[in-house]
């Protein structure tokens, strides 16, 4: 069992549709990433939180530490936002150490 | 400016030949890192590096190589290139862990090894 588990792996939406992403990890975290990977392969960190909630536009990311589980949100959500979603736990103790969840894989319709 | 650049952008080459894969950053940041991206866009940490300094060494082949000339640079190195090492590689870096700044990728280095 991968120490960072994402759900669902695949999540097709049609444009407007309100879109969670889940992320549960067992290991012992200082941070938590969302990364978004486009077609073409760049990845963008989108978040990095360590508790509670956080909000840029559209997106919405939480961490709740105590169930080590961490969500996604994407509202009104866009044929652009279609890209994989990627949570990675930010070790505690080592440089940097950044352990990752497989994707999701979102596709968005018109 | 890029902040984070790798060439080449695209590798392919034969089995056994050596081949080097540069990065840059120009972010004044004191870490960076090699992850590796499989088939299966599962990605994993290979190397991280601190001011110069290795700090982590993930279990991966001594065929693989990192050099950090200074702490803007991290070049990885692959010796005797097989087939399983045909994979994304991606350069990263990021400001100490704790300041609540977050991590930059390079746009990946795509390795076929034929």
């Amino acid at each position: 069992k991968n120490e960072v588990e994402q759900s669902p792996q695949n999540l097709t939406a049609q444009e407007g549709e309100f879109i969670t992403i889940n992320c549960s990890y067992s290991v012992g975290i200082s941070a938590l990433h969302w990364l978004q990977q486009h077609p073409g392969g760049g990845i963008v960190s989108l978040f990095m939180l360590s508790s509670g909630k956080k909000k840029h536009g559209r997106l919405i990311a939480t961490i709740n530490i105590q169930e080590k589980h961490s969500s996604l949100h994407i509202t009104a959500s866009h044929p652009r936002d279609s890209a994989v979603y990627i949570c990675a736990a930010l070790g505690g103790t080592s440089y940097g150490k950044l352990t990752f969840g497989q994707g999701t894989i979102l596709t968005v319709h018109p | 400016d890029t902040a984070v650049s790798q060439t080449p952008k695209y590798l392919v080459t034969q089995m056994g030949n050596d081949k080097s894969i540069k990065c840059e950053q120009n972010l004044g940041h004191d870490t960076m890192y090699w992850y590796k991206q499989d088939s299966k866009k599962f990605l994993k940490i290979m190397f991280s590096y601190n001011n110069k300094e290795l700090i982590i060494n993930e279990t991966v082949p001594n065929r693989f190589s990192p050099k950090s000339p200074d702490k803007a640079h991290l070049n990885l190195h692959i010796n005797s290139l097989e087939l399983g090492d045909s994979a994304v590689y991606f350069c990263a870096s990021s400001p100490p862990t704790g300041t609540g700044n977050t991590i930059y990728f390079g746009e990946g280095s795509w390795l076929t090894v034929v």
